[in-house]
């Protein structure tokens, strides 16, 4: 992943519906993947994992999916709440360094 | 558990002062990093140790130092501040043997360098 830009691209999501956050890796040898939820002013926070053998994790009202053949990664978020607002950044672990792609900024509408 | 802290919070340095920044983690999380984060962007490996004595380069180690004498200590060194080192520099953990890459992250420390 790379921070590209000086922008973070921004996702809409009407409350209630279910949010798809995206996100491309360059690394074939990474074999780890992590998604964070980071709020205003504070540190990122763990939400999901996945190895690189799975291709599909789920977790509380979350889902996370990994397509290794075209290196992408996408976070789901089912019925989309105001609090899941905040910015999500997705990581990758390369030999024990985990490194962060650029984030998509949430928002909810009302 | 504090889980992991760091001080301080918020500094001004002028260009060509020094200083470290702390972290530490009472978890005893054998794993620690530093990244930092400029203003609306994602976060970048500075440093990283996967254990006591251990350290290795991130993405942009340059003007940074890191030491590792403890489990629980990571503090993260700058010698020469330059304007291009104002961030917000995060400092996280994580237990290597828990099965997850789940790393804990400190609230941050905001530097600004002029």
């Amino acid at each position: 992943g790379e921070n590209v830009g000086l922008h973070l691209p921004t996702l809409s999501v009407q409350e209630g519906d279910n949010s798809i956050i995206n996100c491309a890796y360059s690394n074939s040898a990474s074999d780890y993947f992590i998604w964070y939820k980071q709020e205003s002013g504070k540190g990122p926070q763990f939400i999901i994992d996945i190895r690189s053998n799975m291709d599909k994790r789920q977790g509380q009202r979350v889902t996370v999916l990994l397509n290794k053949t075209v290196k992408h990664l996408s976070l789901q978020i089912a019925a989309t709440q105001p609090g899941d607002s905040a910015v999500y950044f997705c990581a990758e672990n390369r030999d024990d360094k985990i490194i962060f792609g650029k984030g998509t900024r949430l928002h909810i509408l009302p | 558990n504090a889980g992991v802290t760091q001080t301080p919070k918020f500094r001004i340095l002028k260009i060509g002062q020094s200083m470290t920044l702390q972290c530490a983690q009472d978890m005893n999380h054998n794993y620690m990093y530093w990244y930092r984060q400029d203003p609306g962007m994602g976060l970048k490996l500075i440093y990283y140790s996967v254990g006591a004595g251990i350290t290795d380069k991130g993405e942009v180690p340059n003007g940074y130092n890191v030491s590792r004498s403890t489990t629980e200590d990571f503090p993260l060194r700058l010698e020469l501040a330059a304007p291009s080192q104002t961030s917000v520099y995060f400092c996280a953990s994580y237990d290597s043997s828990s099965g997850t890459y789940e790393q804990y992250f400190g609230p941050g420390t905001r530097l600004t360098v002029t």
